[in-house]
């Protein structure tokens, strides 16, 4: 069974840098193929993706927020973090963790977290 | 920032048909990359509907089908349910400045 859980601070202040941790289990990503990406969404708003790390330790980001992103795997754990640095009020969103089983580019998002709500305000 | 254009909404009554346009480039869909839907009920995550442009996962009903053809992708619910009211997402890859995976602007579907 794949799981993933997101954590993380629920409120953080405005140019603090934001980390999340996604937690997951049913799969190793070190498996050929296995990707855990980062997807937000704004309240009310639409889906927007972050940053994908794949099993050969690639990873691609957003071009309009690659300079605020950072994303590293811990294999040993089962864990993905994501850094995002000079958080705004425009930031403010539920971040989800999900796999991407397939490769970059390949596969659909087959498991989602149930997401973490991150608000950002002073 | 969404690339892939989809109707704000779209409505129907229970057991009609009713269908979700995906409207994308030469860099993403038009390129040959799969389209792939998801279905996000109201404050839940969103759930595979649709994989590799026409697919879909174990348990969907086969209410719910997909389609693409040249930059654009449909997704089609047949028989409407009270229980389809959500708001459904389109995504594909992108290799333009854009950045690689991509989403749609969403749609909500109302069952009148």
């Amino acid at each position: 069974q794949v799981t993933l859980r997101e954590s993380g601070p629920a409120l953080v202040k405005p140019t603090q840098t934001l980390t999340l941790t996604c937690t997951f289990s049913g799969f190793s990503l070190s498996t050929s193929g296995m990707c855990v990406s980062w997807i937000r969404q704004p309240p009310g708003k639409a889906l927007e993706w972050l940053a994908v790390i794949d099993w050969d330790d690639d990873k691609y980001y957003s071009t309009s927020l690659k300079t605020r992103l950072t994303i590293s795997k811990d294999t040993s754990k089962n864990q993905v973090v994501l850094t995002m640095t000079k958080m705004d009020p425009v930031d403010t969103a539920t971040y989800y963790c999900a796999r991407i089983y397939g490769g970059v580019g390949s596969g659909p998002v087959d498991y989602w977290g149930q997401g973490s709500l991150v608000t950002v305000s002073s | 920032q969404s690339v892939l254009t989809q109707p704000p909404s779209v409505s129907g009554a229970p057991g009609q048909r009713v269908t979700i346009s995906c409207t994308g480039t030469s860099s993403n869909i038009g390129a040959g990359y799969d389209v792939h839907w998801y279905q996000q009920l109201p404050g839940t995550a969103p759930k595979l509907l649709i994989y590799g442009n026409s697919n879909r996962p174990s348990g969907v009903p086969d209410r719910f089908s997909g389609s693409k053809s040249g930059t654009s992708a449909s997704l089609a619910i047949t028989g409407l349910q009270a229980e389809d009211e959500a708001d459904y997402y389109c995504q594909s890859y992108d290799t333009s400045l854009s950045g690689r995976y991509v989403f749609g602007t969403g749609t909500k579907v109302t069952v009148l």
